[in-house]
């Protein structure tokens, strides 16, 4: 059973542009989420996904920043006109249920 | 809302016993989780304790947990170089509650 599978694993990109991080669960686990690590921090929770809907995003910035989780495919995090400060790595993390959540290997964002 | 806090560094030599310290300000914290992140990866999920457990062993890792002084710490015995690496602690709220607060890790150092 494959463990959580995140690509790109690093991404630059330069101010105002977007961009898009994808993330597929472990096999059989239907519950995702989304954390940011900024430089010499632990992680900050932004979203919790399942199948097609948004269940907490209290944690995502309001403006640029939206997630999804299709029906098919892997979920999407994408960020709109990039700014320096996005700079981070953003791990996803999957679960079957509630107690454990297992993470992917990250998507390092640089923004130039 | 919940803080966890870690001490951020910790160095033992190779074959000493580690103890990481974790303190959390939530008391409905009811699962609490440590996991290891190495240079460049994800987090791996070492273990977890549900908070009517005091103590949790697996192997050369022991959790204790002191509920009334919020105090969670996890014990590596044997220490190996391969060891060394960030820890995180991270907390979560019973049930309805999803996400993990992190604390901002300890960077664990193993001098052979």
């Amino acid at each position: 059973n494959a463990g959580v599978m995140q690509n790109p694993r690093h991404l630059v990109r330069r101010r105002g542009q977007e961009a898009r991080l994808r993330c597929s669960p472990m096999k059989g686990h239907s519950h995702v989420y989304w954390y940011r690590q900024l430089p010499e921090e632990g992680l900050k929770f932004m979203v919790y996904l399942q199948k097609e809907n948004i269940i907490d995003e209290s944690g995502m910035p309001k403006e640029r920043f939206s997630a999804e989780f299709p029906k098919e495919g892997p979920s999407i995090l994408r960020i709109q006109q990039v700014v320096r400060g996005d700079s981070a790595a953003y791990f996803c993390a999957s679960s079957p249920g509630a107690n454990e959540q297992f993470f992917g290997p990250g998507t390092r964002l640089t923004v130039l | 809302g919940e803080d966890v806090e870690q001490s951020l560094f910790l160095s033992v030599r190779e074959g000493d016993s580690s103890v990481i310290n974790c303190t959390y300000t939530d008391s409905s914290s009811t699962y609490l989780y440590w996991y290891k992140q190495e240079p460049g990866a994800g987090l791996q999920l070492l273990t977890y304790i549900f908070s009517n457990m005091d103590m949790k062993q697996d192997q050369r890792l022991t959790v204790l947990l002191n509920k009334k002084d919020k105090h969670l710490s996890l014990r590596i015995a044997d220490t190996q170089t391969g060891d060394s690496a960030i820890y995180f602690c991270a907390g979560r709220a019973g049930a309805g509650s999803y996400q993990l607060t992190f604390g901002k890790g300890t960077k664990l150092s193993v001098i052979p």
